[in-house]
């Protein structure tokens, strides 16, 4: 059973700073691993979708990998902001079970200025 | 401007009482899945409909139900919601399923 677990649970950085944050999921077979972000009082907004035959992509200051072979993903973001605050949340469409998207726990993150 | 609608955006109601969540989009996505957020438990999936008049169960679909009538409706019915189902909902859709997801703002249900 397809498994998804984010580290760490809570994230606390000064701006300016270059962060990642990790997920990791227990079956390699998937389709693709999407990164979304979940602001307090709002649904979440899509980040990111590596398929996965891919091994990463950008959008702006964001960059997510993907090591299918390990069952890892990074989001790396460049020069934080107070604006980066949120819950960042991974996500994998299990090739077992492909109507779903399993979701990991989050990670929530802090910009402090 | 492209997205999910979900009303209301918050209830508290009472036991046994039924409720219909409205979930609406206006991006003519086929792919359409109710979501609940649960505090150390994350997101689980109570429905999904891969197109019109096409629904199935998520993981936890027990106490709900929904219907796909419309391409662009997708309510989430309580017929008599219970204290364990006091959580918050989502409605989410995408063009085809494995794309990318908009999401609804959420509606955060209390049941007493």
């Amino acid at each position: 059973k397809q498994e998804v677990t984010q580290i760490p649970a809570a994230l606390s950085v000064p701006e300016g700073e270059n962060l990642v944050l990790n997920c990791s999921f227990t079956d390699s077979a998937i389709y693709n691993l999407q990164w979304f972000r979940q602001d307090p009082g709002k649904g979440l907004t899509s980040l990111l979708l590596i398929q996965s035959s891919q091994r990463e992509q950008t959008s702006g200051r964001l960059n997510a990998s993907l090591d299918k072979s390990s069952g890892r993903s990074t989001l790396y973001i460049a020069a934080s902001q107070p604006g980066d605050s949120a819950t960042y949340l991974c996500a994998v469409w299990d090739a077992g079970n492909n109507r779903k998207l399993i979701w990991g726990l989050g990670t929530s993150l802090a910009v402090n200025p | 401007e492209a997205q999910v609608t979900q009303n209301p955006r918050y209830l508290i109601t009472v036991t046994g009482k039924k409720l219909t969540v409205t979930c609406s989009q206006n991006m003519n996505h086929e792919y359409m899945s109710w979501y609940r957020q649960d505090p150390g438990l994350g997101l689980r999936q109570i429905y999904y409909s891969m197109n019109v008049e096409v629904t199935d169960k998520g993981d936890v679909p027990e106490g709900y139900k929904v219907s796909r009538k419309e391409k662009r409706n997708f309510p989430l019915i309580l017929e008599s919601p219970s204290p364990n189902q006091t959580s918050l909902y989502f409605c989410a859709s995408s063009l085809v399923i494995r794309q990318p997801q908009h999401f609804g703002d959420g509606t955060r249900l209390s049941i007493l």
